[in-house]
């Protein structure tokens, strides 16, 4: 239950499209979704994040769409640049503010120029 | 302002030993949580303190500890290393409070050999 699923595990994009990552959660206590970035040799940087009172959170091209029913919250990229090319984990918090983060397994974007 | 800083950034140690890992969280941020990252499990909760306090505890064995200091420097310990420790151990600062984002360190790349 207190698992996160993400997918795909990878996936190649064409520069100017749209990238689509998508995770699904068990545990309905869970009150705070993030989303990393994060590029090779480096920690994973803090991208975006939402709360499940909200269905949609955008921040310049990247968007979180959240479906409370579904258990599920998605990540999309506007316009995919080669500089997004990097590995994207989705993560879950709760309930409260525990410190505690668990992780989607990962997924590989490629962007293609 | 900085940003999270860890030492050392790479680590070669024998199966065994021990080894201790340390976290500078960012000025004014209280909470720092540890994860370890490897190819196989992601990224796993070891632990996160607050005010010098351990709050909350991931399913490791008692071989990996941690503490932190009344400046909110964090230090992990990793006793008697086995081969399967080889990972980048992650530690991420937050305020906490109303504040859920957690920011990552570099990470230390450690190798159990």
């Amino acid at each position: 239950q207190q698992q996160v699923k993400q997918s795909p595990q990878s996936l190649i994009v064409q520069k100017g499209g749209i990238s689509i990552i998508n995770c699904a959660y068990e545990n309905t206590a869970f009150d705070y979704f993030p989303w990393y970035q994060q590029f090779p040799g480096k920690g994973p940087a803090l991208l975006i994040a939402i709360r499940p009172d909200v269905s949609e959170k955008k921040e310049g091209r990247f968007t979180i769409s959240f479906n409370k029913s579904a258990k599920q919250f998605s990540l999309h990229i506007m316009d995919s640049q080669p500089g997004d090319s990097a590995t994207y984990f989705c993560a879950a918090s709760g309930p409260g503010n525990t410190g505690k983060l668990i992780f989607g397994q990962g997924t590989t974007l490629q962007v293609k120029p | 302002k900085a940003g999270v800083t860890q030492t050392p950034r790479y680590l070669i140690k024998t199966r065994g030993q021990q080894v201790t890992l340390s976290c500078s969280p960012i000025s004014g941020h209280r909470s720092v949580s540890w994860y370890q990252q490897t190819p196989g499990q992601g990224l796993q909760f070891l632990f996160e303190y607050f005010s010098e306090t351990q709050r909350n505890k991931g399913n490791f064995p008692g071989r990996f500890s941690g503490r932190q200091f009344s400046n909110s420097r964090s230090e992990m310990n990793v006793s008697t290393l086995e081969l399967g420790d080889s990972a980048l151990y992650l530690c991420a600062s937050s305020l906490q409070g109303s504040s859920y984002e957690q920011y990552f360190g570099p990470g230390t790349r450690l190798t159990v050999t």
